[in-house]
């Protein structure tokens, strides 16, 4: 199975800075990846596909970048709105397995 | 628009068995694969299960296999996840989720005696 490593786990910023989070597989998977935030007692909500396009609706200052093994998860100007958990997920076979999450608190 | 809603979620004690439902509307279901997800009380998100848009192929977690059935009814735009032989680790909101990009609210399972 692949591993995909989150890093960090928790993290605090200020509204207004640049956020970012990173996700590595343990083997290539192209850029078989989606992004997802998810707020207290909700369903996740897919941000980023294919590792680096934007999901219909998703404001503009969320990105994501990467290939291969190593992925970028950035927000280019924290709202307060942005608080929420943080999720990678690879799809490139099976089992579509998740990184353990970002918690992003505001500062 | 496209809606996702689960149910038969509740408390059930270890070992015994328990099924859970996700009704599509707001699309074609029986063009889509389906999936089911599942989040432990404070926990990430683990994948469970994905079956085929026509129902013949099916794939599980290693955690739930042998255990839990995935099936659909694409007559009545639903899908299933039976559960036996539960176990406390299965305590969990599990949500039913289309390609990622559509989830329903999740309902909840818990496994205590």
């Amino acid at each position: 199975d692949i591993q995909m490593t989150q890093s960090p786990s928790s993290l605090s910023a200020s509204v207004g800075d640049r956020v970012t989070i990173t996700c590595q597989a343990s083997q290539d998977i192209s850029n078989s990846l989606n992004w997802y935030q998810q707020k207290p007692g909700k369903a996740p909500n897919l941000l980023i596909y294919d590792a680096s396009n934007l999901e219909t609706g998703v404001p503009s200052r969320f990105s994501g970048s990467g290939s291969g093994t190593d992925f970028i998860f950035t927000i280019s100007r924290l709202q307060p709105e942005d608080i929420a958990t943080y999720y990678c997920q690879h799809y490139d076979n099976l089992p579509y397995t998740f990184g353990q999450g970002t918690k992003l608190e505001i500062k | 628009q496209v809606q996702l809603v689960e149910s038969g979620g509740g408390v059930v004690q270890p070992g015994r068995s328990l099924r859970l439902s996700c009704a599509g509307s707001g699309f074609t279901f029986s063009s889509y694969p389906m999936n089911w997800v599942r989040q432990a009380p404070g926990k990430g998100l683990e994948w469970v299960a994905v079956i085929s848009s026509d129902g013949i192929s099916k794939y599980y977690a290693d955690s739930v296999k042998g255990r839990f059935t995935i099936s659909r009814d694409n007559s009545k735009n639903t899908l299933f996840l039976q559960m036996n032989s539960l176990r406390a680790d299965d305590t969990a909101v599990y949500y039913c989720a289309r390609a990622y990009n559509y989830w329903g609210q999740g309902t909840l399972v818990t496994v205590s005696s």
